[in-house]
């Protein structure tokens, strides 16, 4: 299986900053890489597909840019309800997800 | 407005087997695949298999492909995952999740996810 290494485990941020998540593949997935939004006791939420595709109905503060091994998702001027996980996902063959990234209030 | 609602939570017996079910509505069923994936306490999220819907195939982890099996129903818009020789390494949230139509496994709805707790 596709190693994913995915940092920092954890960040803590104020409202209005810029947050930036990497993810890291052990092997070369070209854009073949998802992030989602988990908070507690919810269902996980797509964000970004295939590295860099926004999708439908979520805010434009976020994005998503990498491609081959190297990922970044960008979340531009924090907002409250972004205090939640964030999990990569590589697509390349059988799926394998991020640790996730626990974004906290600072 | 697409929905996936999981089955409630299931306390089981280590080797037992459990049945979840995770059935869908707002969208042509037998059009999008559904995977699932499960999250022990403390761990990151793991792919578990999928089925294609529309003609049953499916495909497994294989670290548990001899324990599991997913099925659908289309008649009622609804796919199940059936464990088998649980143990405690089963426990987990297991979530249901529809593909988006971009990629084979970009879900881009999940299910509320159900609690399988195995415990003697």
């Amino acid at each position: 299986d596709i190693q994913m290494t995915q940092s920092p485990s954890s960040v803590s941020a104020s409202i209005g900053d810029r947050v930036t998540i990497t993810c890291r593949t052990s092997q070369n997935i070209n854009n073949f890489l998802n992030w989602y939004q988990h908070e507690p006791g919810k269902a996980p939420k797509l964000l970004i597909y295939l590295a860099s595709n926004l999708q439908i109905g979520v805010p434009s503060r976020f994005s998503g840019s990498g491609s081959g091994t190297d990922f970044t998702l960008t979340i531009n001027s924090l907002q409250p309800e972004d205090f939640a996980t964030y999990f990569c996902q590589q697509i390349y063959n059988t799926p394998t997800f991020g640790q996730g990234t626990r974004v906290e209030v600072k | 407005q697409v929905h996936l609602v999981q089955s409630g939570a299931e306390v089981k017996k280590p080797g037992a087997s459990v049945k979840l079910s995770c059935k869908a509505s707002g969208y042509t069923f037998s059009s999008y695949a559904i995977h699932w994936v499960r999250q022990a306490p403390g761990q990151s999220l793991e792919w578990v298999g999928w089925i294609n819907v529309g003609n049953g195939k499916t495909k497994y982890s294989q670290k548990i492909q001899d324990r599991v099996s997913i099925t659908r129903d289309t008649s009622a818009s609804t796919s199940y995952m059936e464990m088998s020789g649980l143990t405690s390494e089963d426990t987990a949230i297991y979530y249901c999740a529809k593909i988006h139509s971009s990629g084979w496994a970009v879900f881009d709805h999940w299910g509320q996810g159900t609690l399988v707790t195995v415990s003697s």
